[in-house]
């Protein structure tokens, strides 16, 4: 079975700075997808970014970054020059053919 | 274009009714999942339509919940005699032909059983 475990319910970090919200995946298989979304309160799913499991770069989207780390099973996001609108929950999900699995999220809250 | 619209954007019924739920993917995606989201946790798969092909109902939490999509438009979700444990937010996503990694959420309908 696939699983995603966030272990950060709440984070929170001050504007201008960086946060990093971590994610783990159990998975026996070799050609996956990862992905972070967030969903402000509007409850709008938002694709942040996506890493392709064969691709040993990391995936960079502008201020948003992961550390994609195969071999221990590690998707970690990286949020630079945090920003207001940037508070939200944040969903790691992993995707192996159709399946998307998803963690419980991690709630950011970006102090001004 | 649109994005994926829901809806009722709120729905509040008793136990024991059905409650039907509406989903309009964007025009184009092939595939279409239903998600189920329990206060404070993440996404719990249910159902997946791709094109015409036989539905994934492998997430389909008992023999009461039930879905159908009409070629690659509109699709239902349709929960019968429902229970407070029913009570969630019920996301809709789709995803296109060519970027079929890549989904489009949309709002959500939130289900209140009382």
């Amino acid at each position: 079975a696939q699983t995603v475990t966030q272990s950060q319910p709440e984070m929170s970090v001050q504007e201008a700075e960086t946060v990093t919200l971590s994610c783990t995946y159990d998975t026996s298989e070799s050609d996956y997808y990862l992905f972070w979304y967030k969903q402000p309160p509007s409850r709008q799913m938002i694709l942040v970014i996506r890493q392709e499991a064969y691709k040993q770069q990391n995936a960079t989207e502008n201020r948003f970054s992961v550390n994609f780390q195969k071999a221990a099973k590690s998707f970690s996001l990286k949020i630079s020059d945090s920003q207001l609108g940037d508070a939200a929950m944040y969903f790691c999900a992993y995707r192996r053919d159709v399946q998307f699995y998803f963690g419980t999220g991690t709630s950011l809250t970006v102090i001004p | 274009g649109a994005g994926v619209s829901q809806s009722p954007s709120n729905k509040v019924t008793e136990k024991g009714k059905d409650v039907e739920l509406r989903c309009d993917p964007i025009s184009g995606h092939t595939a279409l999942y239903w998600y189920r989201q329990r206060l404070g946790q993440g996404l719990e798969f249910l159902i997946y339509f791709q094109g015409n092909s036989a539905p994934d109902k492998s997430g389909l939490p008992s023999d009461r919940f039930s879905a159908e999509r009409t070629g690659e438009s509109v699709s239902t979700l349709t929960i019968q005699r429902t229970q407070q444990e029913d009570s969630a937010v019920y996301l809709c996503a789709s995803t296109q032909r060519v970027l079929p990694d890549t989904q489009y959420f949309g709002p959500g309908t939130r289900l209140t059983v009382l």
